[in-house]
């Protein structure tokens, strides 16, 4: 079974560009989050989708925007690029958003600049 | 809100040594505990997990027991080697948040030296 692939590995953009990162979440995998990893941090989670609707955000403003596809992979959009959007951004998936048991497969993650 | 606190880094130590890493957490629900790696220029990987009270984890040699009195969740090793240098995350999913995202820690950056 494939595991969790992200793309690009790495990005370099200009403040105030958009970005879109994606993810093919593992084989039956139905629930996938993103994570945002400052240098040096933890991982801060900013939303979660299962079966395509937003199922969680945590703490980011709107122009950081998700979708997921039928086929349960997913994108990261993230607007007006600012200088602390740098990070590696992380996606996990997941067996089912239904318990707080379930363990999360990370990617390799998109390692994202801004300058 | 829901919270991990992990003992800063970075750990140094020697070939063999003892490993202990300090994780306590606070939350709102009945949270399941893990503990995830990364290696350098990598995503994270999970090492262990626990559910409930007094479950212990176990993978590759670490260890670590879910106590609900004391609300930690400590990481340990007995005798650690140089490829177990890496960046280790304390981890919480908790039964009360709708989403069951993981609150993560800062991490402890651990190097060993042969």
């Amino acid at each position: 079974e494939t595991g969790v692939t992200q793309s690009p590995t790495h990005l370099i953009k200009t403040r105030g560009q958009q970005v879109t990162l994606r993810c093919s979440s593992q084989s039956g995998h139905n629930t996938v989050s993103w994570y945002q990893q400052a240098l040096g941090q933890g991982p801060q989670f900013i939303f979660q989708y299962y079966r395509e609707e937003e199922n969680g955000r945590g703490n980011f403003p709107p122009r950081f925007s998700g979708l997921q596809f039928p086929n349960y992979s997913s994108e990261l959009n993230v607007n007006a690029l600012e200088l602390d959007d740098s990070a590696l951004y992380l996606c996990a998936s997941s067996l089912s958003a239904a318990t707080h048991r379930t363990e999360a497969f990370f990617g390799q993650g998109t390692r994202l600049t801004v300058v | 809100g829901d919270s991990v606190t992990q003992m800063e880094g970075p750990v140094t130590l020697s070939e063999e040594a003892f490993l202990t890493i300090n994780c306590t957490y606070t939350a709102t629900g009945y949270p399941s505990l893990f503990w995830y790696v990364q290696y350098p220029g990598e995503g994270l990987q999970l090492l262990l997990k626990a559910t409930k009270a007094d479950d212990k984890g176990s993978n590759k040699g670490f260890e670590a027991t879910y106590r609900k009195e004391t609300t930690s969740f400590h990481l340990e090793k007995g005798s650690v080697q140089v490829s177990d240098s890496a960046v280790y995350f304390c981890a919480l999913s908790d039964s009360g948040a709708g989403s069951y995202q993981l609150t993560f820690g800062k991490g402890t950056k651990l190097s060993v030296i042969p």
